[in-house]
């Protein structure tokens, strides 16, 4: 039982090119989440989607897109990559809203 | 504007103390909060999630309290141990009209020493 697996831990990009962050869980939940940290700021939400085939956008949803074609994968997908999208990446995962949710260890991405 | 802040941002003290976190909110209408811990490198573990009915919930040396009427929340950790040093953060899920959303504090960076 692995839980939330996000990959790569580590990236660096070239301003201008394009990656995938993967994010998979076996935990079965419908809710799942991608967040960015940024130093000295608070986890800030980008995309969400409670189910698959539904994603909706969160706080900072620009320069990203996602995909939820099955219950276990919710792919975030940076096009032209941009300086401003250096952070650490977490995926998270949680059964409804009021339950807890599980992080992934996150993908550290660099654009330079 | 619904935040969550948490102070102070960073805290050092010597094992075997007793010790407290905060975290305030400014609007009370919430469905839940959760505590959370991270490790350097690592993601966040819940802790202990108190739904908006409750007071307060316990696990172990932790003990975590809401006070929705002042916007408040705190982790009371007994006994404090060096495996005890991470960032503790704080979320809070507010009531957004027809959903909810979840919002984090910056947290509280432990350092608890020999």
């Amino acid at each position: 039982n692995a839980g939330v697996t996000q990959t790569p831990k580590f990236r660096i990009l070239k301003i201008g090119q394009s990656m995938t962050l993967q994010c998979a869980q076996d935990m079965n939940h419908n809710y799942m989440y991608w967040y960015r940290q940024d130093p000295g700021m608070g986890l800030k939400l980008i995309y969400y989607s409670v189910g698959a085939g539904i994603t909706d956008k969160g706080e900072v949803p620009n320069g990203y897109n996602v995909s939820r074609s099955t219950t276990e994968d919710f792919p975030l997908r940076l096009e032209l990559a941009a300086p401003s999208q250096t952070s650490v990446y977490f995926c998270a995962t949680g059964d409804r809203d009021n339950s807890p949710l599980h992080f992934g260890n996150g993908t550290r991405l660099t654009v330079t | 504007k619904q935040e969550v802040t948490q102070i102070p941002a960073a805290l050092s003290v010597p094992e075997g103390e007793n010790l407290v976190l905060n975290c305030s909110f400014t609007d009370s209408a919430i469905y839940n909060l959760q505590w959370f811990r991270q490790d350097p490198g690592k993601g966040l573990t819940s802790l202990l999630l108190i739904q908006s009915s409750q007071r307060e919930q316990t696990s172990g040396r932790l003990n975590a309290s809401l006070d929705k009427s002042s916007g408040r929340s705190t982790l009371y950790i007994a006994a404090s141990q060096p495996g005890d040093s991470a960032t503790y953060l704080c979320a809070v899920r507010f009531y957004t009209g027809t959903a909810s959303k979840l919002t984090f504090g910056t947290g509280t960076r432990l350092q608890v020493t020999l």
